[in-house]
């Protein structure tokens, strides 16, 4: 069964500080990976996808890839009271999207 | 403007009942997905559909069920079989069902068994 997991934190972290979300998977078919920011309430928000080793970047977020390590991380730089929220790491085979639990991550001022 | 739209965002169930939630895209795309989301929990695949008429299960499609009549359209009904079906559900698409394709979200049905 393919396994996608991420520690529940919470992560805190204080304002403009960088905070790292990591995620490991078990599928090593799996195809590409996102994460998505999801607010307490809300649905979730695509935020990344990285679909092959290494880093890639977007403004403050920066997505890490080791598919020989099947691992992936989320770094925020400079992070904000406003990136609170849960993190959900989501891997892809060959047609569905499997997510982790999540994790929390919490900005203090 | 281009969006999922999930209806209604609040429903309340009685026992016994069956009761339907709705999905409408105007993306294009061709493949859409219904997960379920318990408190403290990750989402869990319930049905998915790549095209038109054609649908899979997910690992937990016990006590629902799902058509796919038109591209835009991806209804779930949760039937009276669902032991526990109080939960938020989200619907989501993809503009196919391939490896390096990106799920975008609607804003989700919380679903409540009074």
């Amino acid at each position: 069964q393919k396994e996608v997991e991420q520690n529940s934190g919470p992560l805190s972290v204080p304002e403009g500080a960088i905070a790292s979300l990591n995620c490991t998977y078990s599928d090593r078919v799996s195809q590409s990976f996102f994460w998505y920011r999801q607010y307490s309430g809300k649905s979730p928000e695509l935020i990344m996808s990285i679909y092959s080793n290494g880093d890639k970047e977007d403004g403050r977020f920066t997505a890490q890839l080791n598919k020989a390590s099947q691992y992936v991380s989320l770094l925020i730089r400079d992070s904000q009271p406003s990136d609170s929220a849960t993190y959900l790491c989501a891997v892809r085979g060959y047609s569905t999207l499997t997510f982790g639990k999540g994790t929390m991550l919490l900005v203090s001022p | 403007d281009g969006g999922i739209t999930q209806s209604p965002k609040y429903l309340f169930r009685k026992e016994g009942q069956n009761v339907t939630l709705s999905c409408e895209q105007n993306l294009n795309h061709d493949a859409m997905y219904w997960y379920r989301q318990d408190p403290g929990q990750g989402l869990r695949l319930i049905y998915y559909s790549q095209i038109v008429n054609d649908f899979q299960k997910g690992d937990i499609a016990e006590g629902y069920s799902v058509s796919r009549e038109k591209k835009e359209s991806f209804p779930l009904t949760v039937t009276s079989a669902q032991k526990n079906p109080t939960a938020f559900y989200l619907c989501a698409s993809s503009i196919s069902g391939g490896a390096d394709t990106e799920a975008f979200f609607g804003q989700g049905t919380r679903l409540t068994v009074v």
